[in-house]
């Protein structure tokens, strides 16, 4: 089965930074993806690692170390526009199946 | 870039009505999609997964028999709740992976059923 950890809430100011970790056990593993979700929305993409490392795209970075089943989100320069879910999705092989976290809640202030 | 169309985005019904739900892949082709549900303020989760040309694959405790899911073409399935009742009301979303399990899974917007 899969299990994903995942802090429940984190709150933060306008312009900070925020580092969202995720652990993960998980019977068969290809890749990692972060998702985010607003209110009453579907999940938007931002990010897939497959390989261990940094991947930065704009604002917002991912890091994987598969060793360690643990991976971060990285949200730069926060917006209130940022206020959201965050998803820590990790897939199997061969099925390409994603499990979902909880999600964290980020909550941006002024 | 990909685009994962979904229709209807709010369903409301009274209790018995059967639901149908559609999923299209807009630009790309899709041997699999995939259908969620997710209930306010919990994580997503995993119904089944729909094939093309066969019989769609249902996670553990979801009722084959109740959710009906059909995969007739490259861009489009659909997820019919069939007698239906207040406590399949929830939000109900498909996904779709662009190419050979390549590329990230798109999402739809998401149904909202509410059942009366």
């Amino acid at each position: 089965g899969q299990n994903i950890d995942q802090p429940t809430e984190m709150t933060a100011t306008e312009g900070a930074i925020v580092q969202i970790n995720c652990t993960y056990q998980t019977s068969g593993f290809n890749g990692l993806f972060w998702y985010q979700q607003h209110a009453g929305e579907a999940p938007t993409f931002l990010s897939y690692n497959v390989l261990d490392g940094l991947e930065e795209k704009g604002r917002f970075s991912s890091f994987l170390s598969r060793s360690k089943g643990y991976s971060y989100l990285l949200l730069k320069e926060l917006q209130m526009k940022d206020s959201a879910s965050y998803l820590c999705a990790p897939e199997k092989p061969n099925d390409y199946k994603l499990s979902f976290g909880a999600g964290t809640t980020v909550t941006v202030r002024a | 870039g990909a685009v994962v169309s979904q229709h209807p985005s709010w369903v409301i019904c009274k209790s018995g009505t059967s639901v149908k739900i559609e999923c299209r892949s807009l630009d790309f082709q899709a041997t699999t999609m995939f259908w969620y549900r997710q209930f306010p303020k919990q994580s997503l989760m995993l119904m089944a997964t729909s094939n093309e040309g066969s019989k769609a694959t249902y996670e553990q405790g979801v009722e084959k028999d109740k959710f009906l899911i059909n995969h007739a073409s490259l861009t489009l399935s659909t997820l019919t709740v069939t007698s239906a009742h207040p406590e399949d009301s929830s939000f109900y979303i498909c996904s779709a992976r662009d190419g050979q399990g390549e590329g990230p899974q798109h999402f739809g917007d998401g149904t909202r059923l509410s059942i009366l």
